[in-house]
């Protein structure tokens, strides 16, 4: 699987919006790209997926760029229980034997 | 709601003895699971893919007589960590493939993790 690029962390003020960014300039055509938070003592948490599309959820929007060699997560409107370490994952298009490869993801700080 | 449970939450036990942690499928069933370790301040490691009926596929460096695991049903996988020592002492968590299934792109779910002390 791709290698991803993340910023260790970043801050955000309540309410707004959190950017959140990610590099995968050696994805494949066939990796999705996927998104995951895990918050303190808790296992990781589902987020979003997309393959080329932009996609969005009831959590979140995932903004893809044309090349597909990088993301955005977006929280529209981040609260204090946003506060995470996100992750950026790509994975093989049907590779679901294949376990998640996590890097070390960013953490976002939402700040009161 | 969850669709992985895991259990116990968390777990003391002494050097030398043996812990075993359970994960379970909720919704859907699951033929194959996976088992992480985490330390703290680190992400998370893959430690082995547990499938149904058969035996696990283990990660380079990790010891499969050491992290035995058993997936005898379609629910349900368990991670038996056996004569424990204190560098075992982590955060071990599992996760379930979605109910798509392997030719679909289903998201992984995780359980909420076990977290293993040992004295």
């Amino acid at each position: 699987d791709a290698k991803t690029t993340q910023p260790t962390s970043m801050d955000c003020a309540e309410g707004r919006a959190a950017n959140l960014p990610c590099n995968h300039s050696t994805i494949s055509g066939n990796e999705y790209v996927y998104w995951y938070r895990q918050i303190h003592s808790q296992g990781p948490q589902y987020i979003i997926h997309g393959l080329k599309n932009n996609e969005t959820n009831e959590m979140a929007s995932l903004i893809i760029t044309e090349d597909r060699k990088s993301s955005t997560l977006i929280l529209p409107h981040a609260t204090l229980r946003d506060t995470a370490v996100y992750y950026c994952i790509v994975r093989v298009v049907g590779g679901g034997a294949d376990g998640l490869t996590f890097g070390k993801g960013t953490h976002l700080i939402i700040q009161p | 709601g969850a669709v992985v449970s895991q259990h116990p939450s968390w777990v003391i036990c002494k050097s030398g003895t043996s812990v075993k942690i359970e994960c379970r499928s909720l919704d859907f069933q699951a033929t194959t699971m996976f088992w992480y370790r985490q330390f703290p301040k680190q992400s998370l490691m893959l430690m082995a893919t547990s499938n149904e009926g058969s035996k696990a596929t283990y990660e380079q460096g990790v010891e499969k007589d050491k992290f035995l695991i058993n997936h005898a049903s379609l629910t349900l996988s368990t991670l038996t960590v056996t004569s424990a020592h204190p560098e075992d002492s982590s955060f071990y968590i599992c996760s379930v493939l979605g109910g798509g299934g392997l030719s679909y792109n289903s998201p992984l779910h995780f359980g909420n993790g076990t977290r293993l002390t040992v004295t």
